[in-house]
């Protein structure tokens, strides 16, 4: 059972260029999220999905577009990579009852030059 | 605006000592607290959850306490080990469970 699985773990991109990050789940989740984590600040909520078929923007969404291709993968994409997209990318899913934990993947170093 | 915030920032100890780690929040609405281990180098495992009706909540040796009243929780690790050596990050949920408000960590350092 590998929870979920990120892909991939590194990137480097310069300024402009466009690159998709992979997120997938094998434990039939309803609920898939996009953090990043900035040194000295807590996680920050970019998009999720309540369900498959939706998508909704958490705090910091301006760069970035989603997509919930299906129950299991939930991908996140920057169309035009910024210095200030520099970050660790954290994907996470959570069943359906809302006291459910959140299980995160091994996270994405990504640096923009 | 919501907000969680954590102290120490950091926090050296050595091994077979406790520890307490402190979260204050101001989130609204308010279902639960939760405090998550992250290894360096690796996504936030979950230790604890807590609702607003439960006060202590105790996972091995780790014990989380919660009062909704003042709105502050925290974290005690009882003889420390080595592999404790992690940020560990306070966490508040709203009511559907997606817009969680995190803390920015407190990195525990066990030394030998």
């Amino acid at each position: 059972n590998a929870g979920v699985t990120q892909t991939p773990k590194f990137q480097v991109l310069k300024t402009g260029q466009s690159m998709t990050l992979q997120c997938a789940q094998d434990m039939n989740h309803n609920s898939m999220y996009w953090y990043r984590q900035d040194p000295g600040m807590g996680l920050r909520l970019i998009y999720y999905s309540a369900s498959e078929g939706t998508t909704d923007k958490g705090e910091v969404p301006n760069g970035y577009n989603v997509s919930r291709l299906n129950k299991r993968e939930f991908s996140l994409r920057l169309e035009s990579a910024a210095p200030s997209q520099t970050s660790v990318y954290f994907c996470a899913s959570r069943g359906a009852v809302a006291k459910n934990i959140q299980y995160f993947g091994a996270g994405t170093r990504l640096s923009v030059l | 605006k919501n907000q969680v915030e954590q102290s120490p920032q950091s926090l050296i100890i050595l091994e077979g000592k406790n520890c307490t780690l402190q979260c204050n929040y101001t989130v609204s609405p308010f279902s639960n607290l939760r405090w998550y281990k992250q290894d360096t180098g690796r996504g936030p495992v979950s230790l604890t959850i807590m609702t607003f009706s439960e006060n202590t909540k105790s996972n091995g040796r780790y014990t989380a306490t919660l009062d909704a009243d003042t709105k502050q929780s925290s974290l005690h690790i009882t003889a420390s080990q080595l592999s404790d050596s992690a940020s560990y990050i306070c966490v508040v949920s709203d009511n559907a469970g997606n817009m969680l408000t995190f803390g920015g960590g407190t990195r525990l350092m066990v030394k030998p």
